[in-house]
Parts: C-alpha cells; structure tokens; sequence
C-alpha cells in the first residue's frame, strides 16, 4: 500500500512570489495534518483535517498560508507572498480516525522549500 | 501547554554497541502518548516506538526500548546492537489523549552517528 505522497519534493523561490505543496494521504485516512520543520527543529502542527473540515488550525499564519481539502482526500497548502523566513521543510500526515485508539500519524517525505 | 526537551544535540555510539538518548517532557495531564520517531536524510519521519503513559511497563520493539518515568516526566530511548542504518535524527514527541487533541508535540531532536 503506498504511504503519504507529497510533491515537489524541493522548491526554490525568490521571496515575494506564491508557492503551493499538495499531498495525498493513506487511502482511506480521514484525518490530514500539514507540519512545518524548521531547520534544527522538530514539526510543529500547521493545520488538521477531519474529512474535509479544517478543525485546528490554530497555528496557520492566516494572512499568507492557505490550506484546502477538498472531498477530503488530498490536500493543497498555499503560501501566498512567501518570506524568507518561510524556509523550512513541510510535512503531510495522515491517519485513520478519531475512533481508533491509537490513530497512528504516518509521514510523507516533505516538501523543502527555500525561499531566496 | 506541553513541551518536549531533548537535552542532546548530537550522540555517537560504535557499531554494535548500545546508547540512550534522553528526553523529559512538561504536561499537566495524567493520560497521554509518548513517542520516538526516526528521521533519516530522506526527511521521512518513520515511528520508532510508542508508550502509553497509563501502562507502567516500559515498551520494546525488537532493539528499541524505552526507559519511562512518568513521576519524573523523563522517556529516554534506549538503542541496543547499534546499526549503521540507525544513524539518522530522532525526535521526542507528545500527544494528549483528550478528547480531540491530535496534535504532536515534538521535541529539537538528537542527531544520531553510528560508527563503524
């Protein structure tokens, strides 16, 4: 069974311009995340999907990130003018459902962008 | 809120032998997820091990194990028979189990060199 899929997996950019990373989850995961590794840092939680129902997006700079799901299967973050502070790699993972006890998140491989 | 801290930039260990990367945690909660996770160069973040903080023995997979105290809030991760293929960074990661809390909490990580 194939894992999370992500693409590109690198993007240069100069800074001013948009740029916009898409993933498609686990066949079957309802729920998405989107995360954002800073270099030298751990992931930190941007944006969660239940479905198609952004439930926590708490973290997501509103003013320049914009995410979607649409029929809650793949997913396509936007950033839109990037920074250079944007640099980072971005990560997509998926998992089954709330329901489950566990609910494993498993990862993509990310997105590196560097923002020039 | 909760927060994750892994006190070791970088560990080395010799082939074969065994080293522990440490990690403690800050929460206020008495119900949770701890985990390890392993990111080789491939930037795919790939779930080492889990611990449940309700269960009092310590979990194993195979040459991973973990050493939890809950009271202290420390989870350390202990790596036997060390193998070049482990070399890579490791995270620390929470996760409530509240109701409708998914996200990880990941710690700066510990970059891990295996030596042959």
């Amino acid at each position: 069974e194939a894992g999370v899929v992500q693409s590109p997996r690198y993007k240069i950019i100069e800074k001013k311009q948009p740029v916009a990373f898409w993933c498609n989850p686990i066949s079957g995961h309802n729920t998405l995340y989107w995360y954002r590794q800073n270099l030298g840092q751990g992931p930190e939680l941007l944006i969660r999907y239940e479905n198609e129902e952004a439930v926590d997006d708490s973290q997501l700079p509103k003013d320049r990130f914009s995410a979607e799901r649409l029929k809650g299967v793949d997913s396509t973050l936007k950033i839109q003018p990037a920074e250079l502070g944007d640099s980072a790699v971005y990560l997509c993972a998926s998992s089954l459902d709330l329901t489950s006890s566990y609910n494993e998140q498993f990862f993509g491989p990310g997105t590196r962008l560097t923002v020039l | 809120a909760q927060t994750v801290t892994q006190s070791q930039p970088e560990m080395s260990v010799q082939e074969a032998e065994t080293v522990t990367l440490s990690c403690t945690y800050d929460t206020s909660e008495s119900d949770y997820y701890l985990f390890w996770y392993k990111q080789p160069p491939s930037r795919q973040m790939i779930l080492v091990i889990r611990q449940e903080a309700y269960k009092q023995q310590n979990a194993t997979e195979n040459r991973f194990s973990v050493n939890f105290q809950k009271a202290a809030k420390s989870f350390s991760l202990k790596i036997s028979d060390s193998q070049l293929g482990d070399a890579a960074m490791y995270f620390c990661a929470y996760r409530s189990r509240q109701g409708g809390s998914e996200k990880l909490v990941f710690g700066k990580g510990t970059k891990l060199t295996v030596n042959p």
